[in-house]
């Protein structure tokens, strides 16, 4: 099954309103990443967050290791918005694994 | 910021040809990773490399070969191309793992296998 979930899978916004994207993990995890990915293609790093609460800007990224799950929140949504958010964990066991989800398709309308 | 370059950025191949996906990164980092995007499969990671002259396999390496000759650029070979492959391919770089630094990624490239 799938080890990293997120939800929703799509998210259609009026510009102004907030979104909270979730991420959850059924595995295990040493550390992880949201990450946004443009309309076309080219992906972007966003947050590395293993715990805690980050923000940058807008967006505010809380991750809570022990309940294996983390959060991507934007607030006052912007049309520059629209796009692909993905959340990806890393693990180390006997091998190295990087496993995305497959991303919340975000659309802003304004 | 740093900066990875893929080559081509698009490509069409013939079933059973051989494809090289090139990168090329100007940062110093000594991690390069191959992704393939697919509709419905998000990102998975085919190979990776954490020092010149070694790969390592990721999640999905069948099929796949992959070659690190500098720290700056990183190759993806299919030595057999099928229609299985068709799928948008990223390469991405770090100082590190996930864990203590960010990726950064290249534009990535289109392969169409007919």
């Amino acid at each position: 099954g799938q080890q990293v979930q997120q939800s929703p899978a799509s998210l259609v916004l009026q510009e102004g309103e907030n979104a909270e994207l979730q991420c959850n993990f059924s595995t295990s995890l040493n550390s992880m990443q949201w990450f946004y990915q443009r309309p076309g293609g080219s992906l972007v790093s966003l947050f590395y967050n293993p715990s805690g609460t980050k923000h940058s800007g807008r967006l505010t990224s809380t991750t809570v290791i022990k309940e294996r799950r983390s959060s991507l929140h934007i607030s006052s949504s912007q049309t520059t918005d629209s796009g692909t958010y993905l959340c990806a964990l890393e693990r180390w066991t006997n091998a190295y694994k990087v496993i995305f989800g497959k991303g919340t398709h975000l659309h802003v309308l304004p | 910021e740093a900066a990875v370059t893929q080559s081509p950025r698009s490509k069409v191949a013939v079933t059973g040809g051989k494809v090289t996906l090139s990168c090329h990164q100007t940062n110093n980092h000594d991690y390069m990773y191959w992704y393939r995007q697919d509709t419905g499969h998000g990102l998975r990671l085919i190979h990776y490399s954490y020092v010149a002259d070694s790969t390592e396999k990721g999640d999905i390496p069948d099929g796949y070969k992959a070659s690190r000759p500098s720290q700056e650029n990183f190759s993806l070979i299919l030595e057999l191309a099928s229609l299985s492959q068709t799928a948008v391919y990223f390469c991405a770089s770090s100082s590190g793992t996930l864990s203590n630094e960010r990726l950064f990624f290249g534009h990535g490239t289109k392969l169409s296998v007919l």
